[in-house]
C-alpha cells in the first residue's frame, strides 16, 4: 500500500523558523514534492526533491532522505501570508502519479 | 492569462443527476489530470491523460467518465450523483520533462461540487 504521514496542525510565530516533516512508504520512489495550500485555493508547487539532500529555493527549504522515507520542508522568517497547508506528495513509479498526504495545516500568528 | 481553468467554480445539484465540469490550459502541456479533495482535504488522483490518451485509470466508479477531446481540453462528467461525490474537484496539467526533472503539476482553481 501506499502510506503517507504527515502532522495534521501546527503553529508558529511571525518571523520563526518551522519545520514539517514527510514520512513514507510507498510501492516505488520517483520524486517527492511539497506544494503549499492556501483556503479555498488551488495548490501551488513549492519544491522537488528526487535525491538525498537539501535543496534550497528562497525562504523555503527541502530535505530528502530516500533510506529513511523522510522529507521536510523548512520555512524560514515565517510571514503572515505562510499560513496555509502543506502537502507532501511522492510519485511511486515513473507515470506522474501523485501520491499526496493528508497535509499540514499551518498557523501563523503575530 | 489563465494558465489551468475550470467550469464552473461552484455546482450545486440533486442526487441522481448527471452533470460535467470542464478543464483547459493554455501552458502547451501534454499531460492533465483530475483529483478528489474531500472534506477532510485529503487530495486524491482520480484519472490522468497524455495527449487525449488515458494513462491513469485509479479506483473510480465507472459513473465518472473523463473525456479529452484535444490535449488541452480534459471535461470530467459524473452521472447519478451520490452525496459522497460532494467534494473540490481539481483539474491540473503537466509538461513531459525528461526523467530526474520534476514535471511539477500545475492546479486549475477548483470546482466545489455540493449533491444535495
Amino acid at each position: 500500500g501506499q502510506n503517507i504521514d504527515q502532522p495534521t496542525e501546527m503553529t508558529a510565530t511571525e518571523g520563526a523558523i518551522v519545520q514539517i516533516n514527510c514520512t513514507y512508504q510507498t510501492s516505488g520512489f520517483n520524486g517527492l514534492f511539497w506544494y503549499q495550500q492556501h483556503a479555498g485555493e488551488a495548490p501551488t508547487f513549492l519544491s522537488y526533491n528526487v535525491l538525498d539532500g537539501l535543496e534550497e529555493k528562497g525562504r523555503f527549504s527541502s530535505f530528502l532522505s530516500r533510506s529513511k522515507g523522510y522529507s521536510y520542508l523548512l520555512l524560514k522568517e515565517l510571514q503572515m501570508k505562510d499560513s496555509a497547508s502543506y502537502l507532501c506528495a511522492v510519485r511511486p513509479d515513473n507515470t506522474d502519479k501523485l501520491i499526496f498526504g493528508t497535509g499540514t495545516r499551518l498557523q501563523v500568528f503575530p | 492569462d489563465t494558465a489551468v481553468s475550470q467550469t464552473p467554480k461552484y455546482l450545486v445539484t440533486q442526487m441522481g443527476n448527471d452533470k460535467s465540469i470542464k478543464c483547459e490550459q493554455n501552458l502547451g502541456h501534454d499531460t492533465m489530470y483530475w483529483y478528489k479533495q474531500d472534506s477532510k482535504k485529503f487530495l486524491k488522483i482520480m484519472f490522468s491523460y497524455n495527449n487525449k490518451e488515458l494513462i491513469i485509470n485509479e479506483t473510480v466508479p465507472n459513473r465518472f467518465s473523463p473525456k479529452s477531446p484535444d490535449k488541452a481540453h480534459l471535461n470530467l462528467h459524473i452521472n447519478s450523483l451520490e452525496l459522497g461525490d460532494s467534494a473540490v474537484y481539481f483539474c491540473a496539467s503537466s509538461p513531459m520533462l525528461e526523467r530526474p526533472m520534476g514535471n511539477e503539476q500545475f492546479f486549475g482553481p477548483g470546482t466545489r461540487l455540493t449533491v444535495l
